[in-house]
C-alpha cells in the first residue's frame, strides 16, 4: 500500500459544483501539503499543514479550503469549481521541523476536470 | 523573493547519451537542495539531496552538484536510458524558519530510442 494515497485519482465535475480530495498517510508525518500542478507552471503550494490545529495558506489559496481532521488525513475542497481549477493535485508529507530535511513524499495524484 | 530556475525547460536525447540539467536559485538562507524526478502522471520523487557543504553526490547514474558560492546546481545523467524520460525537479529549501521548500518549473527530459 502507498504511503501517501490520495482519492479520488480522477474526477470530472461541472462549474459550480463542491469537489473534496482526500488525502492520508501512513508514514506518521505531522506536516502535510496540497500542491496543484499546471503544465509549465510546475507544482504551486495551495495549504499546508503543520500540525491536526494547524492550517496556512499557500502561494494559491484563493477559491480553496481545506480540513486537517486528524493527523494522518488532509483534504482539500473546491467549494464551487470552476473550469481553471481544472489540474493535477498533489498531497505530500514531510517530517516535523526536528528530523526536516525537507523531503516531500507525495501522492500519486488527484486529476480534476472542471467542465 | 524566494526563486529557483532551471534550464532548459525541455531536452530531448538519444538512448545512451549523457545530459546535464541547470538549477538555479536565490533562496537565502540555504538549508539544501534536493532534485527529485517526477515520470508522467505519478508524484515526484526525491533522487538525491545536497546540504552546504557537499559539493558532488551520485546515485547511481544520476551525479547532483552544488556550488554554494554562486547559488547553482546541475544534475548530470550518465548512459540515458528510456527509463530517465521524466520531468526533474530542483527544490530548495530554506534555513530556519517553516521549511516550507521553494520549487523549480522543473525539465522535461525525453529519451529517444
Amino acid at each position: 500500500d502507498a504511503d501517501v494515497t490520495q482519492t479520488p485519482r480522477n474526477r470530472i465535475t461541472k462549474t459550480g459544483k463542491r469537489i473534496m480530495l482526500e488525502c492520508s498517510q501512513t508514514k506518521g508525518h505531522d506536516r502535510m501539503y496540497w500542491y496543484r500542478q499546471d503544465p509549465g507552471l510546475g507544482l504551486r503550494l495551495i495549504y499546508y499543514s503543520f500540525d491536526v490545529k494547524d492550517i496556512n495558506k499557500g502561494e494559491i489559496s484563493d477559491g480553496y479550503s481545506v480540513s486537517r481532521q486528524a493527523q494522518a488525513k488532509f483534504s482539500l475542497s473546491l467549494e464551487s469549481a470552476i473550469p481553471n481549477q481544472t489540474a493535477l493535485y498533489f498531497c505530500a508529507t514531510s517530517a516535523n521541523s526536528r528530523g526536516n530535511t525537507g523531503e516531500l513524499f507525495f501522492g500519486e495524484g488527484s486529476r480534476l476536470t472542471v467542465l | 523573493k524566494n526563486q529557483v530556475e532551471q534550464s532548459p525547460q525541455s531536452l530531448i536525447i538519444l538512448e545512451g547519451k549523457n545530459c546535464t540539467l541547470q538549477c538555479n536559485y536565490t533562496v537565502s538562507p540555504f538549508s539544501n537542495l534536493r532534485w527529485y524526478k517526477q515520470d508522467t502522471g505519478r508524484g515526484p520523487v526525491s533522487l538525491t539531496i545536497m546540504t552546504f557543504s557537499e559539493n558532488t553526490k551520485s546515485n547511481g547514474r544520476y551525479t547532483a552538484t552544488l556550488d554554494a558560492d554562486t547559488k547553482q546546481s546541475s544534475l548530470h545523467i550518465t548512459a540515458s536510458q528510456l527509463s530517465d524520460s521524466a520531468s526533474y525537479i530542483c527544490v530548495v529549501t530554506q534555513k530556519g524558519g517553516s521549511y516550507i521548500p521553494t520549487f523549480g518549473r522543473g525539465t522535461s527530459l525525453i529519451v529517444h530510442p
